[in-house]
């Protein structure tokens, strides 16, 4: 069975630095490409950024090019984010979720629960 | 980059109706577009990928359709389990841009 269980979330001041680990189980995670999406209260989802099964390739959402960094361990299947510059506006949900692998784009097919961040003063 | 334009923003409806949900996107994407139902407190769950095909074990009243750059999502007869939150998704490259989400309702 395929989960994906997010932690490290909290409460951080403005400014501030948090990094958010997704721990996978139940499938080769070195196989498969990894995202993180975020949900702002009262929103919608906010793709941020995905990475390749190797972990050589990266891309990120405008708003956290820079500040964001995505990574993974492939040996301890994990995929971490590491947030710094954190503003209030990055208070949100965020989630880890799977791409489906195929020889092309593929689509995020498993979701962890979600862990959330507070950024507040 | 492509921008996915989601209509409507909410609905409301009976049990039993016809509901259809439209995601606009600003360029072509091929089929790499994605439909998710997501529920109050609760990670999305997947419906619909390439933008015609059913997930596994999501009930048939669910479809998936394009036309050119125009993708559409239709509840064939709403359920009470329906009422949800629902977002597309454009994969095809990076930005992987959700569309602004359609609340359901019944009526």
């Amino acid at each position: 069975e395929v989960q994906l269980v997010e932690s490290g979330g909290g409460l951080v001041q403005p400014g501030g630095s948090l990094r958010l680990s997704c721990e996978a189980s139940g499938f080769t995670f070195s196989v498969h490409q990894m995202d993180w999406v975020r949900q702002a209260p009262g929103k919608g989802l906010e793709w941020l950024s995905y990475i390749s099964g190797s972990g050589r390739a990266m891309y990120y959402a405008d708003s956290v090019e820079g500040r964001f960094t995505i990574s993974r361990d492939n040996a301890k299947n994990s995929l971490f984010l590491e947030m710094n510059s954190l503003t209030v506006e990055d208070t949100a949900v965020y989630y880890c979720a799977r791409t489906y692998q195929l020889p092309g784009p593929g689509h995020l097919d498993y979701w962890g629960q979600g862990t959330v961040v507070t950024v507040s003063s | 980059d492509i921008l996915m334009t989601q209509s409507p923003s909410s609905l409301s409806a009976s049990v039993g109706d016809r509901v259809t949900i439209t995601c606009r996107a600003s360029q072509g994407i091929s089929n790499y577009l994605a439909w998710f139902q997501q529920k109050p407190g609760k990670a999305p769950k997947l419906l619909i990928y390439e933008a015609l095909t059913l997930q596994s074990g999501v009930p048939s009243r669910f479809s998936g359709s394009r036309s050119g750059t125009d993708f559409t999502l239709t509840i064939s007869s709403l359920q009470p389990e329906d009422v949800a939150t629902y977002y597309c998704q454009k994969y095809n490259s990076a930005p992987r841009t959700f569309g602004q989400g359609t609340k359901v309702e019944i009526k």
